[in-house]
């Protein structure tokens, strides 16, 4: 088995700020994804990976930087946190075969004062 | 707009009870997937049905798919408390990499 870290848990910022969640597999899983989710509107993507080095953006990647330096770690950037924005913001990887079936983390919650 | 969506927001049902929670998508699909999220987890999979396929169980969860109406279920039979999450139907990934989540069905198991 293996398992997704995601650092930090909670992450408090404060408006126009810059912050950055971590997130670490040990699966050794080619793909990699980060999701936003908010109270009644699902899980969103913002960015995912492939393979090392590379990004590909998702549905929600505006005002979103990532960063895919190896294979086992995927950064995600807000450039400019929003006040009042609250969300979880869940890491997930994947084997890149036809399955398709991807293993989340517990999550990170922003909190933006 | 969603590929893929819940048809509920929430459901209650009490412990011992059956529960169906659907699914509709608007693509055409290699296969649907099914998770389960825990208060405080990330999402957890439950089933992946594939568009040859009609049904497809897992312990007391039985999931069908229905590619001419684009519509899917997922029953839960006996339901226990620990049945207790928001599910939430799946498309894409595989080769397509990029899996779309509908906005998730709360369900709530009481005792």
């Amino acid at each position: 088995g293996g398992i997704i870290t995601q650092t930090p848990k909670f992450l408090i910022g404060q408006e126009g700020q810059k912050l950055t969640l971590k997130c670490q597999q040990n699966f050794n899983h080619d793909t990699m994804y980060w999701y936003r989710q908010d109270s009644g509107k699902g899980l969103r993507l913002i960015y995912y990976s492939i393979t090392e080095n590379d990004l590909q953006k998702g549905d929600l990647s505006e005002g979103y930087d990532a960063s895919r330096e190896k294979k086992s770690s995927f950064s995600l950037t807000v450039t400019s946190a929003q006040k009042n924005e609250m969300a979880v913001f869940l890491c997930a990887s994947s084997i890149r075969d036809n399955t398709g079936q991807l293993y989340f983390g517990e999550g990170s919650k922003l909190t933006v004062l | 707009s969603q590929l893929a969506e819940e048809n509920s927001w929430a459901l209650s049902v009490h412990e011992g009870e059956s529960v169906t929670v659907n699914c509709s998508y608007k693509t055409s699909i290699t296969a649907l997937q099914w998770y389960r999220q825990k208060s405080g987890k990330g999402p957890a999979q439950l089933i992946l049905i594939r568009s040859n396929e009609r049904e497809k169980r897992n312990g007391r969860l039985r999931a069908t798919l229905d590619t001419s109406s684009q519509s899917s279920s997922l029953s839960i039979t006996a339901t226990r408390c620990e049945d207790t999450a928001v599910y939430f139907c799946a498309t894409g990934g595989g080769s397509n990499a990029k899996l779309t989540f509908g906005k998730g069905t709360k369900l709530s198991v009481k005792s």
